[in-house]
Protein backbone atom coordinates (compact mmCIF):
# COMPACT_ATOMS: atom_id res chain seq x y z
CA UNK A 1 0.00 0.00 0.00
CA UNK A 2 1.13 3.45 -0.73
CA UNK A 3 0.33 6.87 1.55
CA UNK A 4 1.86 10.28 1.60
CA UNK A 5 2.10 12.32 4.53
CA UNK A 6 2.02 16.22 4.10
CA UNK A 7 3.86 17.89 7.17
CA UNK A 8 2.15 21.34 8.04
CA UNK A 9 -1.48 21.84 8.06
CA UNK A 10 -0.87 25.72 7.76
CA UNK A 11 1.95 27.23 6.20
CA UNK A 12 2.17 31.18 6.07
CA UNK A 13 4.39 32.70 3.56
CA UNK A 14 4.93 37.03 2.36
CA UNK A 15 4.44 37.63 -0.42
CA UNK A 16 7.78 37.31 -2.40
CA UNK A 17 9.11 34.79 -0.05
CA UNK A 18 9.89 30.98 -0.80
CA UNK A 19 7.33 28.56 -0.75
CA UNK A 20 8.00 24.98 0.45
CA UNK A 21 4.92 22.14 1.41
CA UNK A 22 6.62 19.40 2.44
CA UNK A 23 5.44 15.56 1.19
CA UNK A 24 7.01 12.67 2.23
CA UNK A 25 5.41 9.05 0.57
CA UNK A 26 5.73 5.29 1.38
CA UNK A 27 5.37 2.72 -1.07
CA UNK A 28 6.68 -0.67 -1.92
CA UNK A 29 7.00 0.39 -5.31
CA UNK A 30 8.52 2.99 -6.96
CA UNK A 31 5.70 5.34 -7.08
CA UNK A 32 4.14 8.34 -9.18
CA UNK A 33 3.90 11.50 -7.41
CA UNK A 34 1.65 14.36 -8.17
CA UNK A 35 1.26 18.04 -6.92
CA UNK A 36 -2.49 19.02 -6.56
CA UNK A 37 -4.13 22.68 -5.87
CA UNK A 38 -7.93 23.60 -4.49
CA UNK A 39 -9.43 26.37 -4.78
CA UNK A 40 -12.69 27.02 -2.27
CA UNK A 41 -15.31 25.16 -3.31
CA UNK A 42 -13.28 23.66 -6.53
CA UNK A 43 -12.03 20.76 -8.09
CA UNK A 44 -8.49 19.87 -8.40
CA UNK A 45 -6.06 21.28 -10.51
CA UNK A 46 -2.73 19.63 -11.44
CA UNK A 47 0.03 21.28 -10.37
CA UNK A 48 3.01 18.54 -11.50
CA UNK A 49 3.52 15.03 -11.49
CA UNK A 50 6.58 12.72 -11.53
CA UNK A 51 6.53 9.69 -13.39
CA UNK A 52 9.78 8.69 -14.61
CA UNK A 53 12.79 10.35 -15.38
CA UNK A 54 14.19 13.32 -14.54
CA UNK A 55 13.88 14.01 -10.87
CA UNK A 56 13.27 17.59 -10.97
CA UNK A 57 9.63 18.34 -12.37
CA UNK A 58 8.34 21.80 -13.36
CA UNK A 59 5.08 22.78 -13.11
CA UNK A 60 2.71 25.36 -13.86
CA UNK A 61 2.11 28.79 -12.17
CA UNK A 62 6.08 28.52 -11.11
CA UNK A 63 6.22 26.00 -8.90
CA UNK A 64 8.07 22.90 -8.93
CA UNK A 65 9.03 19.90 -7.19
CA UNK A 66 12.24 17.33 -6.47
CA UNK A 67 11.39 13.17 -6.48
CA UNK A 68 14.02 12.41 -3.99
CA UNK A 69 14.06 8.32 -3.04
CA UNK A 70 16.38 8.65 -0.51
CA UNK A 71 14.55 10.57 1.17
CA UNK A 72 10.76 9.46 0.30
CA UNK A 73 9.73 12.96 -0.27
CA UNK A 74 8.31 15.00 -3.06
CA UNK A 75 8.26 18.13 -1.74
CA UNK A 76 6.72 21.68 -3.50
CA UNK A 77 8.82 24.89 -3.58
CA UNK A 78 8.03 28.06 -5.63
CA UNK A 79 10.57 30.90 -5.29
CA UNK A 80 8.40 33.75 -4.86
CA UNK A 81 4.86 33.63 -3.46
CA UNK A 82 1.94 35.29 -5.08
CA UNK A 83 -1.41 36.60 -3.46
CA UNK A 84 -2.69 34.25 -5.50
CA UNK A 85 -1.23 31.05 -4.38
CA UNK A 86 -3.17 31.15 -1.51
CA UNK A 87 -5.30 27.87 -1.85
CA UNK A 88 -5.35 24.17 -0.46
CA UNK A 89 -2.39 21.92 -1.88
CA UNK A 90 -2.52 18.11 -1.92
CA UNK A 91 0.10 15.55 -2.65
CA UNK A 92 -0.90 12.08 -4.54
CA UNK A 93 0.91 9.02 -4.92
CA UNK A 94 -0.31 5.85 -7.35
CA UNK A 95 1.55 3.06 -6.78
CA UNK A 96 1.68 0.65 -9.35
CA UNK A 97 0.46 -2.27 -6.37
CA UNK A 98 -2.66 -0.24 -5.82
CA UNK A 99 -4.10 -0.29 -9.00
CA UNK A 100 -4.17 3.39 -10.61
CA UNK A 101 -6.18 4.95 -7.69
CA UNK A 102 -4.44 8.01 -6.06
CA UNK A 103 -4.39 8.30 -2.24
CA UNK A 104 -3.99 11.78 -1.48
CA UNK A 105 -2.47 13.73 1.83
CA UNK A 106 -4.33 15.87 3.85
CA UNK A 107 -3.57 18.78 2.56
CA UNK A 108 -1.30 22.48 3.37
CA UNK A 109 -3.59 25.30 3.51
CA UNK A 110 -1.11 28.08 1.92
CA UNK A 111 -1.47 31.62 3.38
CA UNK A 112 -0.02 34.26 1.41
CA UNK A 113 0.71 37.58 3.52
CA UNK A 114 1.11 41.15 2.16
CA UNK B 1 -6.65 19.72 -22.78
CA UNK B 2 -8.82 17.12 -20.87
CA UNK B 3 -12.01 18.86 -19.56
CA UNK B 4 -14.73 17.40 -16.76
CA UNK B 5 -17.74 18.58 -16.38
CA UNK B 6 -19.93 17.90 -13.06
CA UNK B 7 -23.06 19.04 -12.16
CA UNK B 8 -24.63 20.58 -10.35
CA UNK B 9 -22.19 22.84 -8.73
CA UNK B 10 -24.59 23.07 -6.01
CA UNK B 11 -27.42 21.42 -4.82
CA UNK B 12 -29.61 21.04 -1.71
CA UNK B 13 -32.52 18.61 -1.16
CA UNK B 14 -34.53 17.42 1.89
CA UNK B 15 -33.94 13.85 3.88
CA UNK B 16 -34.77 11.34 2.32
CA UNK B 17 -35.15 12.04 -1.34
CA UNK B 18 -32.51 10.64 -4.25
CA UNK B 19 -29.71 13.09 -5.57
CA UNK B 20 -28.14 12.51 -9.06
CA UNK B 21 -24.48 14.13 -9.63
CA UNK B 22 -23.25 13.80 -13.51
CA UNK B 23 -19.62 13.39 -14.32
CA UNK B 24 -18.99 14.16 -17.91
CA UNK B 25 -15.89 13.64 -19.93
CA UNK B 26 -15.99 16.51 -22.63
CA UNK B 27 -13.02 16.22 -25.35
CA UNK B 28 -12.15 12.48 -24.44
CA UNK B 29 -12.96 9.32 -23.44
CA UNK B 30 -12.67 8.10 -19.90
CA UNK B 31 -11.72 4.60 -19.09
CA UNK B 32 -11.61 5.06 -15.50
CA UNK B 33 -13.68 7.29 -13.52
CA UNK B 34 -13.18 8.05 -9.65
CA UNK B 35 -15.98 9.67 -6.80
CA UNK B 36 -14.35 11.22 -4.01
CA UNK B 37 -15.94 12.91 -1.21
CA UNK B 38 -14.35 15.43 0.90
CA UNK B 39 -15.33 16.72 4.21
CA UNK B 40 -14.64 20.83 5.04
CA UNK B 41 -11.14 21.76 5.87
CA UNK B 42 -10.19 17.87 5.00
CA UNK B 43 -8.53 15.44 2.34
CA UNK B 44 -10.23 13.72 -0.95
CA UNK B 45 -11.41 10.38 0.37
CA UNK B 46 -11.84 8.14 -2.81
CA UNK B 47 -15.76 6.48 -2.39
CA UNK B 48 -15.28 4.18 -5.50
CA UNK B 49 -14.07 3.77 -8.85
CA UNK B 50 -15.97 2.35 -12.10
CA UNK B 51 -15.01 1.43 -15.47
CA UNK B 52 -16.95 1.75 -18.57
CA UNK B 53 -19.72 -0.96 -18.83
CA UNK B 54 -18.76 -2.67 -15.38
CA UNK B 55 -19.74 -2.32 -11.55
CA UNK B 56 -18.08 0.31 -9.38
CA UNK B 57 -15.75 -0.85 -7.53
CA UNK B 58 -16.58 0.93 -3.69
CA UNK B 59 -13.84 1.48 -1.50
CA UNK B 60 -14.20 -0.24 2.25
CA UNK B 61 -16.88 1.50 4.46
CA UNK B 62 -18.40 2.86 1.24
CA UNK B 63 -22.37 1.95 1.26
CA UNK B 64 -22.68 0.72 -2.56
CA UNK B 65 -26.94 0.36 -2.08
CA UNK B 66 -26.34 4.31 -1.04
CA UNK B 67 -23.81 5.42 -3.16
CA UNK B 68 -24.75 4.79 -6.90
CA UNK B 69 -22.38 5.02 -9.38
CA UNK B 70 -23.16 4.29 -13.08
CA UNK B 71 -20.72 4.30 -15.94
CA UNK B 72 -22.62 3.82 -18.80
CA UNK B 73 -20.64 5.29 -21.25
CA UNK B 74 -17.31 6.55 -21.69
CA UNK B 75 -18.11 10.13 -21.08
CA UNK B 76 -21.08 9.96 -18.23
CA UNK B 77 -20.54 8.58 -14.99
CA UNK B 78 -23.14 9.45 -12.45
CA UNK B 79 -22.99 9.41 -8.38
CA UNK B 80 -26.69 8.60 -7.18
CA UNK B 81 -27.03 9.84 -3.62
CA UNK B 82 -30.39 7.46 -2.24
CA UNK B 83 -32.60 8.49 0.47
CA UNK B 84 -29.92 11.66 1.79
CA UNK B 85 -29.51 12.31 5.33
CA UNK B 86 -28.08 15.50 6.74
CA UNK B 87 -24.98 13.45 7.32
CA UNK B 88 -24.41 12.89 3.89
CA UNK B 89 -23.45 17.04 3.27
CA UNK B 90 -20.45 16.81 1.58
CA UNK B 91 -18.55 17.99 -1.34
CA UNK B 92 -18.72 15.45 -3.88
CA UNK B 93 -15.92 15.50 -6.97
CA UNK B 94 -15.71 13.27 -9.51
CA UNK B 95 -12.29 12.54 -11.35
CA UNK B 96 -11.28 10.89 -14.68
CA UNK B 97 -8.33 8.84 -16.86
CA UNK B 98 -7.97 7.82 -20.09
CA UNK B 99 -5.72 5.43 -22.06
CA UNK B 100 -3.56 8.02 -24.09
CA UNK B 101 -2.33 9.24 -20.63
CA UNK B 102 -2.98 7.11 -17.61
CA UNK B 103 -1.09 9.37 -15.21
CA UNK B 104 -3.63 12.01 -16.47
CA UNK B 105 -6.26 12.36 -13.80
CA UNK B 106 -8.57 15.21 -14.78
CA UNK B 107 -11.07 16.68 -11.80
CA UNK B 108 -14.51 17.77 -12.07
CA UNK B 109 -15.08 20.90 -10.30
CA UNK B 110 -17.33 19.50 -7.53
CA UNK B 111 -21.00 19.32 -6.31
CA UNK B 112 -21.79 20.94 -2.90
CA UNK B 113 -24.43 18.52 -1.31
CA UNK B 114 -26.73 19.86 1.85
CA UNK B 115 -29.36 17.58 3.00
CA UNK B 116 -32.02 19.65 4.75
Amino acid sequence: AQSVTQLGSHVSVSEGALVLLRCNYSSSVPPYLFWYVQYPNQGLQLLLKYTTGATLVKGINGFEAEFKKSETSFHLTKPSAHMSDAAEYFCAVRGVGGGNKLTFGTGTQLKVEL
Amino acid sequence: GAVVSQHPSRVICKSGTSVKIECRSLDFQATTMFWYRQFPKQSLMLMATSNEGSKATYEQGVEKDKFLINHASLTLSTLTVTSAHPEDSSFYICSATWDRDVYGYTFGSGTRLTVV
